[in-house]
């Protein structure tokens, strides 16, 4: 399964919302999740089962989706939340998007 | 605290091997599925190998035949063997646990991640 994701980048101004979009090529259900990269780290579960969050993640991540399209929005981004976020599927064995780089506008 | 320690990257000729080693701290592997995930330079997250919490071993086919996974649960630890090593095996390899949210797999704790460099 491809899992495609868009915007590959998004400029946000802190404060404001950010929404980025995850497509899989066939149905996964809800069999997907969302993480977080920062330079020189290892990802972070902000997500799963296409709408959970995980343990400690702050209640300005939400997401939604299922079937093949699906979104997360982070609101009143904080300057921490600039990264890379990656999209998983696990409908069958772990495919990832290509990532989308949210930067500070 | 949760914790996933790794060690065994490095340098090697294409054709050559590594191993690599994760230590799990503050939970047994014996109750937890367990991982290998890459991120080539510059790229996306790429999937590699997976090991079940009581058996079975699962591979991508980019390194099936290649690649071995296995545990010692008395050392608690995940180990990755890496023969045939190619150019396009470059990349940082982590450790990942699969999260207890049934039977998909979700990744929930990532070690630190060890650069593996294949390159003449």
């Amino acid at each position: 399964i491809v899992v495609t994701q868009s915007p590959a980048t998004l400029s946000v101004s802190p404060g404001d919302t950010a929404t980025l979009s995850c497509r899989a090529s066939q149905s996964v259900s809800n069999n997907l999740a969302w993480y977080q990269q920062k330079p020189g780290q290892a990802p972070r579960l902000l997500v799963y089962a296409a709408s959970i969050r995980a343990t400690g993640v702050p209640a300005r991540f939400s997401a939604s989706g299922s079937g093949t399209e699906f979104s997360l929005t982070i609101s009143s981004l904080q300057s921490e939340d600039f990264a890379v976020y990656y999209c998983q599927q696990c409908e069958t064995w772990p495919t990832f998007g290509q990532g989308t780089h949210l930067e500070i506008k | 605290e949760v914790q996933l320690l790794q060690s065994g990257g490095g340098l090697v000729q294409p054709g050559g091997s590594l191993r690599l080693s994760c230590v799990a701290s503050e939970f047994n592997l014996n109750n937890y599925a367990m991982h290998w995930v890459r991120q080539a330079p510059g790229k996306g997250l790429e999937w590699v190998s997976g090991i079940g919490s009581v058996s079975g071993t699962f591979y991508a086919d980019s390194v099936r035949g290649r690649f071995t996974i296995s545990r010692d649960l008395s050392k608690n630890t995940l180990y990755l063997q890496m023969n045939s090593l190619r150019v396009e095996d470059t990349a940082v390899y982590y450790c990942a646990r699969k999260g207890l949210y049934g039977p998909r797999v979700y990744f929930d704790h990532w070690g630190q991640g060890t650069q593996v460099t294949a390159s003449s």
